[in-house]
């Protein structure tokens, strides 16, 4: 099992410019998140998906869409990119059949920078 | 919304010994909590977990200590080795599943 994969590993982008972000999981888990990490801080949530078909803004929605395309894919994309979106972005799953409960298995990563 | 922090940003340790990485929390209804382990390029690795019916939860090398009352995580290493360098968050669970996680402490294990 490849676990959880992200597409593009690097990514620069201009001011304005759109992109998609893809991830994949081919664990068979329901819920998948989206996360931002900037240099000094966390993880913050930017939308999830609790399962296939829902999803739901997280702290950080602004300037970011998602599609959960099925239940292996759930994509984010920046419309009009700015340069505070500049940052390391995240994908997760998780199935609450796991035996750790709420463990969150996460993707190697995309780094974007906005110009 | 809920934060979590971190006492130390930075903990440098000689190999051998043992690490205590410390995690402060306010939301006194979060239920569980788990803690993180981030290669450098690479994603969050799960290390352990611990609910908030417990005290204690010992892994491999690794123990987790909660303390209810004054709303304090912490995890300990033993015999910390040069693979365990890496930032270590602390996270809980917020309503809906959710995960908040803390800001991150860097640990160095000198050789």
């Amino acid at each position: 099992n490849a676990g959880v994969t992200q597409t593009p590993k690097f990514q620069v982008l201009k001011t304005g410019q759109s992109m998609t972000l893809q991830c994949a999981q081919d664990m068979n888990h329901n819920s998948m998140y989206w996360y931002r990490q900037d240099p000094g801080m966390g993880l913050r949530l930017i939308y999830y998906s609790a399962s296939e078909g829902t999803t739901d803004k997280g702290e950080v929605p602004n300037g970011y869409n998602v599609s959960r395309l099925n239940k292996r894919e759930f994509s984010l994309r920046l419309e009009s990119a700015a340069p505070s979106q500049t940052s390391v972005y995240f994908c997760a799953s998780k199935s609450p059949r796991q035996a750790v409960y709420n463990e969150q298995f996460f993707g190697p990563g995309t780094r974007l920078t906005v110009l | 919304g809920e934060s979590v922090g971190l006492h130390l940003p930075t903990l440098s340790v000689q190999e051998g010994d043992n690490s205590i990485i410390n995690c402060a929390y306010s939301n006194s209804a979060s239920d569980y909590f788990i803690w993180y382990k981030q290669e450098s390029g690479k994603g969050p690795q799960f290390i352990i977990d611990i609910r908030s019916n417990m005290d204690k939860r010992q892994g491999q090398r690794v123990t987790v200590l909660l303390n209810k009352t004054v709303k304090h995580l912490s995890l300990q290493i033993a015999a910390t080795q040069p693979g365990d360098s890496a930032v270590y968050f602390c996270a809980l669970r917020e309503y809906g599943n959710k995960l908040v996680f803390g800001a991150g402490t860097i640990l160095r294990v000198k050789s």
